[in-house]
């Protein structure tokens, strides 16, 4: 299995909804991410774990509240969003050293309505 | 901070060969990659390059001069499918997160 995969692909959401977006592999990465994409606009890095450890928080607002509940998946929380939330979320994995990239899930295109 | 320049938009002709390039200035460096992304979906990776020189791999070839912080990604025999948005991306040090440029929209016109 070399894919990342994230549910749900599209999620509409009012602004007092509390939702989840779910990502998982199973390549045996023990890094994972988290990013926001505009449209246009390159991906922006939101959380990293390490190890299911939160290592890198880039001030993100705490409307958002990442999970890792295990080596293979990563949730990422979503509650009280506002409408520029709205954005492509993607996760992405890697393994923990070397010459290696990343590899990202399809993503997961959120209205904020 | 980090700055990675790419340029926003490029042209180019079915058939032909285009070259993207991509400059770098950031506090570390241990590897360069290119993404390919087309709209609305997920960055799929094209190369990586941690030592001077060419990467080949297909119609796709990447380039690094650590000295000068400068790569370039070189597509030949252009498709219309590669149409899409290229992203250069540097990794500083060991496992730190990509930094991405804000990546060069390509189009390929018949």
């Amino acid at each position: 299995d070399t894919e990342v995969t994230q549910t749900p692909k599209h999620l509409v959401m009012g602004m007092t909804n509390k939702k989840s977006l779910k990502c998982e592999q199973h390549m045996g990465h023990r890094a994972m991410y988290w990013y926001k994409q505009k449209a246009k606009k390159p991906p922006e890095l939101m959380f990293v774990y390490s190890y299911e450890k939160l290592s890198i928080n880039e001030s993100v607002p705490s409307r958002f509240s990442p999970e890792c509940p295990n080596s293979s998946l990563l949730n990422l929380h979503l509650h009280a969003l506002q409408p520029e939330d709205s954005a492509l979320y993607l996760c992405a994995s890697s393994q923990d050293s070397g010459n290696y990239g990343y590899t990202f899930g399809s993503g997961t295109r959120l209205t904020v309505v | 901070g980090q700055n990675i320049d790419q340029p926003t938009e490029m042209t180019a002709t079915e058939g032909a060969i285009v070259q993207i390039n991509c400059t770098y200035q950031t506090s570390g460096f241990n590897g360069l990659f290119w993404y390919q992304q087309h709209a609305g979906e997920a960055p799929t990776f094209l190369s990586y390059n941690v030592l001077d020189g060419l990467e080949e791999k297909g119609r796709f070839s990447s380039f690094l001069s650590r000295s000068k912080g400068y790569s370039y990604l070189l597509l030949k025999e252009l498709q219309m499918k590669d149409s899409a948005s290229y992203l250069c991306a540097v990794r500083l040090s060991g496992n730190t997160p990509l930094v991405f440029g804000k990546g060069t929209r390509l189009s390929v016109i018949a």
